[in-house]
């Protein structure tokens, strides 16, 4: 069983809709998690990390269930920039000694016009 | 700029050679990650480095795959005796530890593609 699953998508919306996203994690003992987003054919970078209290950055929502063991993501007011992969990543460690991340296999996102 | 190097962007071997892959990470990043990632899947874990030192190995595939950090900062992937299924791209990442502060954020490359014939 994989630490991280995702569903792969595709997701394909309109501009100004809202989408969600989300990932299950096997590890309970997991203590860190994080958005990144991949853009075609580049590296990942980091979108938001997120809290057991749920957190917002802008039009971007997190949230995270631990007794499930399910991370979210919302998108509100999609735009044709936010088409990307989104990766669902974990780690069991926290603080200053991050080691090791577990990433999803991404899902993948296309905002039309 | 002053994100993370890698070396070279694209590599074609054929089956059976010996490969290196550099990474130089962003100055003072304490802590630097070698992931691959394959067609449609995403980033798996090699190898974490902090300092010098290999803090957790175990995604190494097998004992064809070694990675060094003599000094602390540039490191090396290597890989021996090359075989079809080691073709992905090579990510490395590197992150700045700075006690309670860690951020979690890891600053990727953009990764060396390695296609095995």
């Amino acid at each position: 069983r994989k630490e991280v699953e995702q569903d792969p998508g595709p997701f394909n919306v309109p501009e100004g809709a809202t989408v969600a996203f989300n990932c299950t994690y096997s590890n309970s003992a997991s203590q860190s998690f994080f958005w990144y987003r991949q853009d075609c054919r580049k590296e990942p970078k980091l979108l938001m990390s997120v809290y057991s209290s749920g957190n917002e950055d802008g039009r971007f929502t997190a949230q995270l269930n631990r007794a499930s063991q399910y991370i979210s993501l919302l998108i509100r007011d999609s735009k044709l920039s936010d088409s990307a992969t989104y990766l669902c990543v974990v780690s069991i460690d926290r603080g200053s000694t991050l080691g090791r991340l577990y990433f999803g296999r991404g899902t993948q996102l296309t905002v039309w016009p | 700029g002053a994100g993370v190097s890698q070396t070279p962007s694209n590599k074609v071997t054929e089956k059976g050679k010996y490969v290196e892959l550099r990474c130089d990470p962003i100055s003072g990043h304490t802590a630097l990650y070698w992931y691959r990632q394959s067609l449609g899947q995403g980033p798996e874990f090699l190898i974490y480095f902090q300092g010098t030192g290999a803090a957790d190995d175990s995604g190494l595939p097998n004992d064809r795959f070694f990675a060094v950090r003599p000094e602390g900062s540039v490191s090396t992937l290597k890989i021996q005796r090359t075989e079809r299924g080691d073709s992905a791209v090579y990510l490395c990442a590197s992150s700045l530890f700075s006690g309670s502060a860690n951020t979690g954020e890891l600053f990727f490359g953009e990764g060396s593609r390695l296609t095995v014939l």
